[in-house]
Order: structure tokens, then sequence, then C-alpha cells
């Protein structure tokens, strides 16, 4: 089945700079990747997500790259902000219309923490 | 619009009781899904629900875990009896399927927190 390895499992960084997180999947054949944000004692959060057919996709701050030929897609916050700290989830899935399997793998996440 | 509703929000018991945890999707949603997550880990499906039909159920441990969804609507997921190792967050997910989209966003209700002592 999928699998999908996160890194790095905590990141610290300063106010303003950027954040970069990876995560590699097993399946060739999943075609959907979404990031979920979860601060402490809340839930999962959808931030952004892609699919197969796009090799980027940005929205203000946060942007997510594929590489399907590599298996592994990022995600990148720039000018990092306090309120940016967070658990992020990385997550994949392989859609077939009408399946039984069309569930998302997470991650193990990520612990981001930013420093002002 | 009103997002997923979870209850209780925590839970405590000692173990070889039963528990129960109730989830309110968001309306409309078709596809409800169950999750568990364990401190430091994402997400992992327990079951997944298209309507009232359970659809993937292939992670719940059914010697003790069992789930519903009468009506397609609600659903709740029982564990009887809880042991020790089942202390997690029990998170609930809704999406609105369509089978002309493979990008179904699921939103995630605030989950409940059992704990087992």
């Amino acid at each position: 089945g999928e699998n999908v390895e996160q890194h790095p499992s905590t990141l610290s960084v300063q106010e303003g700079d950027s954040a970069v997180i990876k995560c590699t999947y097993s399946d060739s054949a999943s075609n959907y990747f979404p990031w979920y944000k979860q601060e402490l004692g809340k839930r999962p959060q959808l931030i952004i997500d892609i699919r197969s057919n796009v090799g980027e996709k940005k929205d203000q701050r946060i942007a997510v790259t594929l590489n399907k030929t590599a298996k592994h897609f990022s995600l990148h916050i720039t000018e990092t902000q306090p309120e940016d700290s967070a658990v992020y989830f990385c997550a994949a899935r392989k859609y077939i219309p009408g399946g039984a399997t069309n569930k998302l793998i997470f991650g193990t996440g990520t612990l981001l923490a930013v420093q002002p | 619009e009103a997002g997923v509703v979870q209850s209780p929000r925590y839970k405590i018991i000692e173990k070889k009781q039963p528990v129960a945890f109730w989830c309110n999707p968001i309306s409309g949603h078709n596809t409800l899904y169950w999750y568990r997550q364990n401190l430091g880990q994402g997400p992992e499906l327990l079951i997944r629900y298209e309507n009232e039909e359970a659809v993937d159920d292939s992670q719940l441990p059914k010697d003790r875990f069992s789930a519903e969804r009468l009506k397609g609507v609600d659903s709740t997921l029982k564990i009887q009896p809880a042991e020790l190792g089942d202390s997690a967050v029990y998170l609930c997910a809704s999406s609105l399927t369509r089978t002309s989209t493979s990008t179904d966003t699921q939103y995630f209700g605030p989950g409940t927190r059992l704990t087992v002592l």
C-alpha cells in the first residue's frame, strides 16, 4: 500500500525566514496531495493541495511543488510569522472513480516553530 | 457554514469500559471518515462511509470497534471494551464526493481525546 514519509520532524526558523517541509510517497499512481496545518489541540485544516497534473501551486506565502518522477512534494512557507507555528501534515491519495480505497495516507507530521 | 461537530471533546474511562463518539458532518456532505490520531503521528483512517454504506473499513479493529451511520448523516464510533492502547484522538471528517473529481476536500472535526486508564 501507499506509504508517505515526511521530513523533518521538527523545524525551527526565525520570523521572516522561509520554511520547507518535504514528503515522499511510494505509490506512483497517487494523484492528489493535500497539506494540513494542525495547531495544538485543534483540528487539522487544509491549507493547500495539488493534483498530479500540476507541478506547482501558490497561495500567498504558501506554495507546494510536486515532482512526480521522484515521487516527492514539498511545502514552502515564505516570510514566516509566529502564527505559522503548528504541526504540518502532508498526505497522498490515489483516486479511482468509484473505488473503495480513496483514502488519504498521512505523513508523520512536522512541528514548525517560528521564533519571533 | 457550520463545520464538523464532534462530541464529547474529552473522555476518560477505565480499561474494559465501553465508549462512544458522535459526529455530525457538514450539511450535504455524503462521505464521512473516522480517523485515529496517536500522539505525534498523522491521522490514520479507521472507516469511510459513502452515505450510509461503509465502503472502506479495512483498518477498523472489528473485534472491539464498531461504527454506524444511520440515514447517511450522523455517525457514531464505539469501542467495547476499551484497552489502554486505544488512548488517542479520534477525528471525524466529511467531504462532498463527486465522481467527476479527484479532489474532494476533507474537513475535520475538533476530535475526541480519549484516555483509557
